[in-house]
C-alpha cells in the first residue's frame, strides 16, 4: 500500500547548522508531496509542497524536491534557527475520484540549540 | 483571516462519558477531515466529509462518529471514551478532492480519566 517513510529524530542541532530531513516514499499513481511542520501545542502547517517530478518546494529557507527516481522528498535547510525547533512530517497526497486524504510519515522532531 | 477553528483546545472525559470535539471553517471548502493524533506518531485520518458525503476509513472504530450540519460545521462524536482515545484531534479543510492543500485546525487534545 502507499506509504511514507522518514528518518527517526531526535534531531539535535545547533543553530546555524545544515539540516536534512530524509523521506521516501512509496504510492501508485502519482502523488503530491508535502513537508507539514508542528510547533508545540499547535497543529500542522504546510511548508512546502510539490506536485509532480523534478519540481522544487520551498518556503522560508527549506527546501524539498520531489525525486520520481529515488521516490525521495528530503527536506533541507542551510542554516536553522532555534524557531525552527518542531516535528516536521512528510506527507503524500492522492487526489481525485473519492480520495483526497494525505498518508503521513511517523514525524521527525528537531531540536535546535543556541 | 479565512481559517479553521477548534473548541476547545483541551477537552477532559471519563472513561465511557460521550464527548464532542467542534471544528468550523471560514474557507467555505467543500471538504472536511478528522485525523487521530496519538502522542509521537503520526496523524491518522478517521473520515472525511465531501459536501454532505461521509467517508468512513475502514479501521475507524464504530466508537467514533460523525455529523456535519453544514458547509461551515463538522463534529466528531466520541461515544464511549477508552483509554485509549486519549490523543490529539486534528480537523482539517480542502476546496475539493482535487485540491492538494489541506488546511489544519490547531487540535483539540482529548484525556480520558
Amino acid at each position: 500500500g502507499d506509504s511514507v517513510t522518514q528518518m527517526e529524530g531526535p534531531v539535535t542541532l545547533s543553530e546555524e547548522a545544515f539540516l536534512t530531513i530524509n523521506c521516501t516514499y512509496t504510492a501508485t499513481g502519482y502523488p503530491s508531496l508535502f513537508w507539514y511542520v508542528q510547533y508545540p501545542g499547535e497543529g500542522l502547517q504546510l511548508l512546502l509542497k510539490a506536485t509532480k517530478a523534478d519540481d522544487k518546494g520551498s518556503n522560508k529557507g527549506f527546501e524539498a524536491t520531489y525525486r520520481k527516481e529515488t521516490t525521495s522528498f528530503h527536506l533541507e535547510k542551510g542554516s536553522v534557527q532555534v524557531s525552527d525547533s518542531a516535528v516536521y512530517f512528510c506527507a503524500l497526497g492522492l487526489y481525485g475520484g473519492s480520495q483526497g486524504n494525505l498518508i503521513f510519515g511517523k514525524g521527525t522532531k528537531l531540536s535546535v540549540k543556541p | 483571516d479565512a481559517m479553521v477553528i477548534q473548541n476547545p483546545r483541551y477537552q477532559v472525559t471519563q472513561f465511557g462519558k460521550p464527548v464532542t470535539l467542534s471544528c468550523s471553517q471560514t474557507l467555505n471548502h467543500n471538504v472536511m477531515y478528522w485525523y487521530q493524533q496519538k502522542s509521537s506518531q503520526a496523524p491518522k485520518l478517521l473520515f472525511h466529509y465531501y459536501d454532505k458525503d461521509f467517508n468512513n476509513e475502514a479501521d475507524t472504530p464504530d466508537n467514533f462518529q460523525s455529523r456535519r450540519p453544514n458547509t461551515s460545521f463538522c463534529f466528531l462524536d466520541i461515544r464511549s471514551p477508552g483509554l485509549g482515545d486519549a490523543a490529539m484531534y486534528l480537523c482539517a479543510t480542502s476546496r475539493d478532492h482535487e485540491s492538494d492543500e489541506q488546511f489544519f485546525g490547531p487540535g483539540t487534545r482529548l484525556t480520558v480519566l
